[in-house]
């Protein structure tokens, strides 16, 4: 069984940059979901995707978007980067929603923003 | 707004048993998840409850009670591996809220 991979797992861009992080989730979950998590703070949740539509989303601005593919492997993309989004960019997969199916996380993407 | 509070530090000694507690307030809440992260690492699910009462996995337990919106991670017979930082999720109006964690010290 596979697990969760992310790449790359570390990545420098410049304030006003955009960035494409990416996931490929585990093998039979279909559905993923991202994370933001800065130092000593929990993960706070940007979206999530069900079968390539979106289907929740929390707190984060239009130029936090994503995809998910065909496949079921998802991209998140941050459009005019700023210093505070310098953080750990967690994604997660589960089976059949996140409502009662455990998330599975991949080891993340440490995003500086300079 | 939904929130989950919990401590931000525990301290407790190797062999003991310690509970951390988390209190939630969530919307369209369906039940309590708990994830165990070490530094560095990733947030590894531990266990969910969505009924009222204790679910048991090995060392950890957990419980839940709605009517009081709390809930608690019980780890027995602790071990040194067990440092980490503990944290405690709700699913709840499409979104999926983390508290802020919780960091277990453990002393020899």
């Amino acid at each position: 069984e596979t697990g969760v991979t992310q790449s790359p797992t570390h990545l420098i861009k410049t304030r006003g940059q955009q960035v494409t992080l990416r996931c490929s989730s585990q093998s039979g979950h279909n559905t993923v979901s991202w994370y933001q998590q800065a130092l000593g703070q929990g993960p706070q949740f940007i979206f999530q995707y069900y079968r390539e539509e979106e289907n929740g989303r929390g707190n984060f601005p239009p130029r936090f978007s994503g995809l998910q593919f065909p496949n079921y492997s998802s991209e998140l993309n941050v459009n005019a980067l700023e210093l505070d989004d310098s953080a750990l960019y967690l994604c997660a997969s589960s089976a059949q929603g996140a409502r009662d199916s455990p998330l599975h996380f991949g080891n993340g993407t440490r995003l500086t923003v300079t | 707004g939904q929130s989950l509070e919990q401590p931000s530090e525990v301290t407790a000694v190797e062999g003991a048993i310690v509970q951390i507690n988390c209190t939630y307030q969530t919307s369209g809440f369906y039940g309590l998840s708990w994830y165990q992260q070490h530094d560095g690492g990733a947030p590894t699910f531990l266990s969910y409850n969505a009924l009222d009462g204790l679910e048991e996995t090995g060392r950890f337990s957990s419980f839940l009670s709605r009517s009081d919106s709390y809930g608690y991670l019980l780890l027995q017979e602790l071990q040194m591996k067990d440092s980490a930082s503990y944290f405690c999720a709700s699913y709840g109006d499409d979104k999926i809220i983390f508290g802020k964690g919780t960091r277990l010290h453990i002393l020899p």
